[in-house]
């Protein structure tokens, strides 16, 4: 079967501007993470998704950021009024435990 | 908090040569380690963890709890190794992963 995917693969995007990342896990993976990766540095854990528990997000940099998860299904990650130090590799994950699954990734530039 | 250090961003060796790639990590309970790969213009992907002691690739890593570490070796590098590794962290609670800042392995021939 198909593995995780993410979309777009490639956003850029002006200063103070919102977008929306989206993640489509493997079907069936009851867990579901978002990561960022800054050039040059590893992964930082942002949100964290299980089944219909409260989501685990402290990793969230700031208020701006925000995810939805539907049920066991597609996440999004928003982020608003975006700012340069946004500009990253956002990175989903979804894993049955203990192997997380990454899809490619969405490479956010924030001018 | 965990934390997870890869002392070399980069590491350089020739076809044949040994390797070893150094994790440190701080954790005050009972962490599972993993490594991480991700080869050029691919995903990443786990490599391994320490918990199923099998050897993947010819690559292997054992956990020293005094030492707190978890490095990476391999007897024989082969040019195919080249790839950014991470060396990557769990705790119980959550299953998310703290991730060292990885180490790029160039095999040169």
């Amino acid at each position: 079967g198909a593995g995780v995917s993410q979309s777009p693969s490639n956003k850029v995007t002006e200063k103070g501007k919102d977008v929306e990342l989206r993640c489509d896990p493997i079907s069936g993976h009851t867990a579901l993470y978002w990561y960022r990766q800054r050039l040059g540095q590893g992964l930082e854990f942002l949100i964290y998704f299980q089944g219909n528990s409260a989501p685990d997000k402290s990793g969230l940099p700031s208020d701006r950021f925000s995810a939805e998860r539907t049920g066991e299904s597609v996440s999004t990650l928003t982020i608003q009024r975006t700012q340069q130090e946004d500009s990253a590799v956002y990175l989903c994950a979804s894993s049955l435990f203990p192997e997380q699954f990454f899809g490619p990734g969405t490479r956010l530039t924030v001018l | 908090a965990q934390r997870v250090t890869q002392p070399e961003k980069l590491l350089s060796v020739f076809k044949g040569a040994p390797v070893e790639l150094k994790c440190n990590y701080s954790y005050s309970g009972s962490p599972e380690l993993f490594w991480y790969v991700q080869y050029s213009r691919q995903r990443l992907q786990l490599l391994l963890r320490h918990i199923s002691r099998e050897s993947i690739k010819g690559f292997t890593a054992d956990l020293n709890k005094g030492e707190t570490s978890f490095h990476l070796k391999k007897p024989f590098a082969q040019e195919e190794d080249s790839a950014m590794y991470y060396c990557a962290l769990s705790t119980n609670a959550g299953n998310m992963l703290t991730f060292g800042g990885g180490t790029r392995l160039m095999v040169k021939p």
